[in-house]
């Protein structure tokens, strides 16, 4: 069964700094990639999706996340923060051919501060 | 307004005393599901529809109950609530087909059990 590893809990930034929030997976057979983004307070939110094609994906609100096969990773990035990003973002897998389902990671806070 | 509906948005309420957290998406999805989201933990899925009258256990289904007797609606249901149960819960719906288009999330029902 497929699996997602989010790297780091927590995610301090500054305020315009760029950010990396890291995504592994594990699976033995092609997947579909998401980030979903959890505002205080609210549901989740659809970030971005990688199904097939161009490995780098652009996203809403300036994000963008690369599809690295090899490594088996889709880390999630934005050059420039706003504290208006300061929210809970979650790295999902599902198997192409697996019907509906989608594993979740553990999520990853990430923390903008003036 | 495509979107998903629960119901009540806070609850707390006694162990023992059967409650019903209501769904309700207007975008003639055929999937629907519920997850639980709790600290450290994500989200992990608890009971999954994938039609009318068509239900099946996520990872977590223990101690709660689903229905779905018509395609808008997916209730989630505690018979006898225990502490362990208190979690911000979460449901879902997605088109037919696959996880392709990831999912639409309802805003939550944060529970809490005494």
């Amino acid at each position: 069964a497929q699996s997602v590893t989010q790297l780091d809990s927590q995610v301090p930034v500054f305020e315009e700094a760029p950010v990396e929030l890291r995504c592994n997976y594990s699976s033995s057979v092609s997947v579909y990639l998401f980030w979903y983004v959890q505002y205080p307070n609210q549901g989740l939110q659809l970030l971005l999706k990688y199904l097939s094609g161009s490995t780098l994906v652009k996203g809403i609100n300036g994000f963008e996340a690369e599809f690295n096969k090899s490594q088996t990773s889709f880390h999630l990035r934005k050059p420039s923060v706003h504290i208006s990003d300061t929210a809970e973002y979650f790295c999902a897998v599902s198997v192409t051919n697996s019907g509906y389902a989608l594993n979740f990671g553990k999520g990853t806070s990430l923390l903008v501060t003036p | 307004e495509a979107q998903v509906t629960q119901n009540p948005r806070y609850l707390i309420t006694v162990t023992g005393k059967k409650l019903t957290v209501t769904c309700s998406q207007n975008m003639n999805h055929e999937y629907m599901s519920w997850y639980r989201q709790d600290p450290g933990l994500g989200l992990r899925q608890i009971y999954y529809s994938m039609n009318v009258e068509v239900t099946d256990k996520g990872d977590v289904p223990e101690g709660y109950k689903v229905s779905r007797k018509e395609k808008r609606n997916f209730p989630l249901i505690l018979e006898s609530p225990s502490p362990n149960q208190t979690s911000l819960y979460f449901c879902a719906s997605s088109p037919v087909g696959t996880s392709y288009y990831g999912y639409t999330f309802g805003s939550g029902t944060r529970l809490t059990v005494v």
